[in-house]
C-alpha cells in the first residue's frame, strides 16, 4: 500500500474547466513533488516544494498553479487546460537531501487526467 | 547536467531466466542511484537504491543492483524471472544536496512462459 495518497484516480474535464488535484502523505516528509508522465515516457518534474515553499518550478505554464497548505498536502489546481494536458499526474514526497541521506521519492499511485 | 541512459527500451525474457536491465550515468560524481517499478496504471514503487554504503545493493522482489564506478553503470539484476516481473523499470539518479530526480527513459520488461 502506498503512503502518498492522490485523489481523484481519474479526471475528465473540459478546457473551460478548473479542477484540482490532490495529494496527502503522512509519513512526515518536507519535500513534496508534482510530476507529468505521458505514456510510455519517464515522469517529469514540474514542481517541488521543501518544508511549504515552492523550490523548483521546471518552467510549467501558469495554467497548473501548485498549492502546498501544510507540510501533508499537496494540489494542483488545473485552468483552461489543452488536450495536449492529459497525462498521468504523480505526486511525491521525501525527506529534504542532508548529508548522506538519500533522499528517495516516494509515488502516489496518480490521477489520470483526460482533457477533452 | 546529470543523464541517466537505459540501454534497450524493451527487453523479453523467458519465465526463470536471467534479467539483465542495464543503467548508466554522466556524473564525474557518483549521484545517488535508484530503480523504480511501474506496473500498469500505477505509480513508482521503488525497488533499491545506492547511497555509497555498499556497491552490491538488494532490493524488494529478489532484484539486486551492482554500482561500478569505473563503469558508471548500475545494472539491475534478478537471477529467475516470474510473470509478475513484467513492467516498466526505471533509472533514476540525483546528486548530493538536490532535489532533482533525474529518470533514463525506462526499460519495458515482458515475461515469456
Amino acid at each position: 500500500d502506498t503512503e502518498v495518497t492522490q485523489t481523484p484516480k481519474h479526471l475528465v474535464m473540459g478546457m473551460t474547466n478548473k479542477k484540482s488535484l490532490k495529494c496527502e502523505q503522512h509519513m512526515g516528509h518536507r519535500a513534496m513533488y508534482w510530476y507529468k508522465q505521458k505514456a510510455k515516457k519517464p515522469p517529469e518534474l514540474m514542481f517541488v516544494y521543501s518544508y511549504e515553499k515552492l523550490s523548483i518550478n521546471e518552467s510549467v505554464p501558469s495554467r497548473f498553479s501548485p498549492e502546498c497548505p501544510n507540510s501533508s498536502l499537496l494540489n494542483l489546481h488545473l485552468h483552461a487546460l489543452q488536450p495536449e494536458d492529459s497525462a498521468l499526474y504523480l505526486c511525491a514526497s521525501s525527506q529534504p537531501p542532508r548529508g548522506l541521506a538519500g533522499g528517495e521519492l516516494f509515488f502516489g499511485e496518480g490521477s489520470r487526467l483526460t482533457v477533452l | 547536467a546529470q543523464s541517466v541512459t537505459q540501454l534497450g527500451s524493451h527487453v523479453s525474457v523467458s519465465e526463470g531466466a536471467l534479467v539483465l536491465l542495464r543503467c548508466n550515468y554522466s556524473s564525474s560524481v557518483p549521484p545517488y542511484l535508484f530503480w523504480y517499478v511501474q506496473y500498469p496504471n500505477q505509480g513508482l514503487q521503488l525497488l533499491l537504491k545506492y547511497t555509497s554504503a555498499a556497491t552490491l545493493v538488494k532490493g524488494i522482489n529478489g532484484f539486486e543492483a551492482e554500482f561500478k564506478k569505473s563503469e558508471t553503470s548500475f545494472h539491475l539484476t534478478k537471477p529467475s524471472a516470474h510473470m509478475s516481473d513484467a513492467a516498466e523499470y526505471f533509472c533514476a539518479a540525483k546528486q548530493t544536496g538536490a532535489q532533482k530526480l533525474v529518470f533514463g527513459q525506462g526499460t519495458r520488461l515482458t515475461i515469456n512462459p
